[in-house]
């Protein structure tokens, strides 16, 4: 079965630090597709990236970038110079698509927490 | 972009009330859509998966009888949660996947709403 694993509760940091929220997944399928989302207090959840497991290339968006790597089952996020508006809660996530599952399978969150 | 909806955006009933949840897929169809619940400081979790025309499929403990879902055309899906009680107070937030999607599997979230139970 599928299971996403956000080992870090809530991180505290300081603005323009930067900071890396880990994610491990798990799963049998070959083909999948990974997700971070943001979801600040409104509930609301925006979406970050969508990777696919054929494609290991980093990506980088302005101050975010993605480190994926299968070697380990990892797909860690990283936000360079931390800003106070990054506050917020992270998701990663997990849909396969060989088992016919679409649903996303969401890790339990990390809570980020930009001091100015 | 593709947008969903979710109706209405809060809610706050009484207990032993029914409230409906609608979730509106406003710019293309989808065949499939997934109702989460998420408790306080909690992740998303599925409930079940809405399929337009057909029955939903809910997820090991989700009583069906109490999270009654209707997806009556490719753009609507609706969640009621019947006699509803303190303990269902929550986020319920649905995703639309698009029809076509396939393996590509491309869905989109709704703004989620929020209920709570006296």
């Amino acid at each position: 079965a599928q299971k996403v694993t956000q080992a870090q509760t809530e991180i505290s940091v300081v603005e323009k630090e930067d900071v890396t929220l880990d994610c491990v997944y798990e799963t049998r399928d070959t083909t999948y597709y990974l997700f971070w989302y943001k979801q600040p207090p409104s509930g609301e959840l925006v979406f970050l990236i969508r990777r696919n497991s054929f494609d290991e290339q980093n990506e980088i968006s302005g101050r975010y970038s993605w480190n994926f790597q299968k070697s380990t089952s990892s797909f860690n996020f990283t936000i360079t110079a931390s800003q106070v508006v990054d506050s917020a809660v992270y998701f990663c996530a997990l849909s396969e698509a060989g088992t016919g599952r679409r649903a996303l399978t969401f890790g339990s969150g990390t809570r980020l927490q930009v001091q100015p | 972009g593709a947008v969903v909806s979710q109706h209405p955006s809060r809610v706050i009933c009484k207990s032993g009330t029914s409230v409906k949840i609608e979730c509106r897929s406003l710019d293309f169809q989808a065949t499939t859509m997934f109702w989460y619940r998420q408790f306080p400081k909690k992740s998303l979790m599925l409930m079940a998966t809405s399929n337009e025309g057909s029955k939903a499929t809910y997820e090991q403990g989700v009583e069906k009888d109490k999270f009654l879902i209707n997806h009556a055309s490719l753009t609507l899906s609706t969640l009621t949660v019947t006699s509803a009680h303190p303990e269902d107070s929550s986020f319920y937030i649905c995703s639309a996947r698009i029809l076509g999607s396939g393996v590509y599997n491309e869905q989109f979230f709704g703004p989620g709403t929020r209920l709570t139970v006296l």
